[in-house]
């Protein structure tokens, strides 16, 4: 059974873009998360969605968002790229709807110079 | 991954001694509590979790143990091998938080021959 795939693995961008990032989850796996991992802060949670509805989110600015389709797959959107936003993106996918492990992908390496 | 801290607390072990990872967390409403291990250029990887109705359990060459009464969780590591050189995350949930983890800071890993 195939892993949770993150595309792109690195992406370098300047500052005021804006950046898509893609998770494809576990097969069978409904519930997909978004991480932020920076040295600062450590991991912290941006969003979650479960059948294409988000059902929580952390506490990230609106330029951060994200969407699920139905076939599962998420991506997530940042737009106006400040340089604090240099961060590994990881995406996590459940198959349960509450509290069950997550799967997580090797992450997206996001540069904004 | 590239961007776990650098300033991580570090736990140095010799191969084949035992390893404990001690992490406090933070809501007495969490229920439920997982070990990632973490290794360059990857994402966190599941380890063991817990429900806040065990106060232990075991897995292969692993254990957790959970102390309610001062919010402590600690894992284990029986004879500690080369391989199990990483970064080590406790995260903690709460029924109804949609698979909102919030992680601990980490603990670097060093395993010496």
């Amino acid at each position: 059974k195939a892993g949770v795939t993150q595309t792109p693995r690195y992406l370098i961008k300047t500052r005021g873009q804006q950046v898509t990032l893609s998770c494809s989850p576990i097969s069978g796996h409904r519930s997909v998360s978004w991480y932020q991992q920076t040295p600062g802060q450590g991991l912290q949670f941006l969003f979650e969605y479960f059948s294409e509805t988000q059902r929580n989110k952390g506490n990230f600015p609106g330029r951060f968002s994200g969407r699920q389709f139905s076939n599962s797959r998420s991506e997530m959107n940042v737009s106006t790229l400040e340089l604090g936003d240099s961060a590994l993106y990881l995406c996590a996918s459940s198959s349960a709807t509450g509290n069950e492990k997550l799967f997580f992908g090797s992450g997206t390496q996001l540069s904004v110079l | 991954g590239e961007s776990v801290g650098l300033h991580l607390p570090t736990l140095s072990v010799q191969e084949g001694d035992n390893s404990i990872i001690n992490c406090a967390y933070s809501n007495s409403a969490s229920d439920y509590f997982i070990w990632y291990k973490q290794e360059s250029g990857k994402g966190p990887q599941f380890i063991i979790d817990i429900r806040s109705n065990m106060d232990k359990r075991q897995g292969q060459r692993v254990t957790v143990l959970l102390n309610k009464t001062v919010k402590h969780l600690s894992l284990q590591i029986a004879a500690t091998q080369p391989g199990d050189s990483a970064v080590y995350f406790c995260a903690e949930s709460f029924s109804g938080g949609y698979n909102k983890l919030i992680f601990g800071a980490g603990t670097r890993l060093a395993v010496h021959p």
